[in-house]
């Protein structure tokens, strides 16, 4: 799985758009982005996933640049339940099992 | 909604216990996976199954086994806990088919070993 760099922390008033970049320059054809979050003392939940196109579910926006060496996940309307740890993660769907690689990620701080 | 639980939220073992950690999903998934985390160390792989009655090793399989007798249970086992296994440990579960390979993750069970 190609390397993802993330900056550490960010912070984010309430009811603004929270987004979160991802570096991810070694990325090849087949790998497709995946964003998870891990609110503290929970297990990591599901956000979203794309492969070329920009992608948009009831929890947030994925947009990938045009050479697909960066993406930026975009959280609408932050409220404080999505202070979390923000994943970035590049996988090849394989079709077998495989383990998740998650890096450091970026810790979102949502204040009023 | 995919729903994986997990036994314990909180545990408290003794040196040399042998621990007990069950996770059941509801979305008839073929993979299920066993990791823990760490402070600094992040998600790290100790098994995997792909079916029922198969597993593979992760990356710290040492001091750990497992058992998949049915296709939504997967259990991680602790021989005899030691103190360097207090660790949140974190279940997860996956679909086979292409193209959704989201890995749903339970609550999490925080092991202490004293």
């Amino acid at each position: 799985d190609a390397k993802t760099t993330q900056p550490p922390s960010m912070d984010c008033a309430e009811g603004r758009a929270a987004n979160l970049p991802c570096n991810h320059s070694t990325i090849s054809g087949n790998e497709y982005v995946y964003w998870y979050r891990q609110i503290h003392s929970q297990g990591p939940q599901y956000i979203i996933h794309g492969l070329k196109n920009n992608e948009t579910n009831e929890m947030a926006s994925l947009i990938i640049t045009e050479d697909r060496k960066s993406s930026t996940l975009i959280l609408p309307h932050a409220t404080l339940r999505d202070t979390a740890v923000y994943y970035c993660i590049v996988r090849v769907h394989t079709g077998t099992a495989s383990k998740l690689t998650f890096g450091t990620g970026t810790r979102l701080q949502v204040t009023l | 909604d995919v729903k994986v639980t997990q036994s314990s939220r909180y545990l408290v073992k003794r040196t040399g216990e042998k621990v007990f950690l069950e996770c059941v999903q509801d979305m008839d998934h073929e993979n299920m996976f066993w990791y823990r985390q760490d402070p600094g160390l992040g998600l790290r792989l100790i098994y995997f199954s792909y079916d029922v009655k198969m597993k593979e090793k992760g990356d710290i399989p040492e001091g750990y086994s497992v058992s998949r007798e049915k296709k939504e249970r997967f259990s991680l086992i602790l021989e005899s806990a030691s103190t360097n296994q207090t660790s949140m440990y974190l279940c997860a579960s996956m679909s086979r088919g292409r193209p959704q390979e989201t890995q749903y993750f339970g609550p999490g069970t925080r092991l202490l070993v004293l």
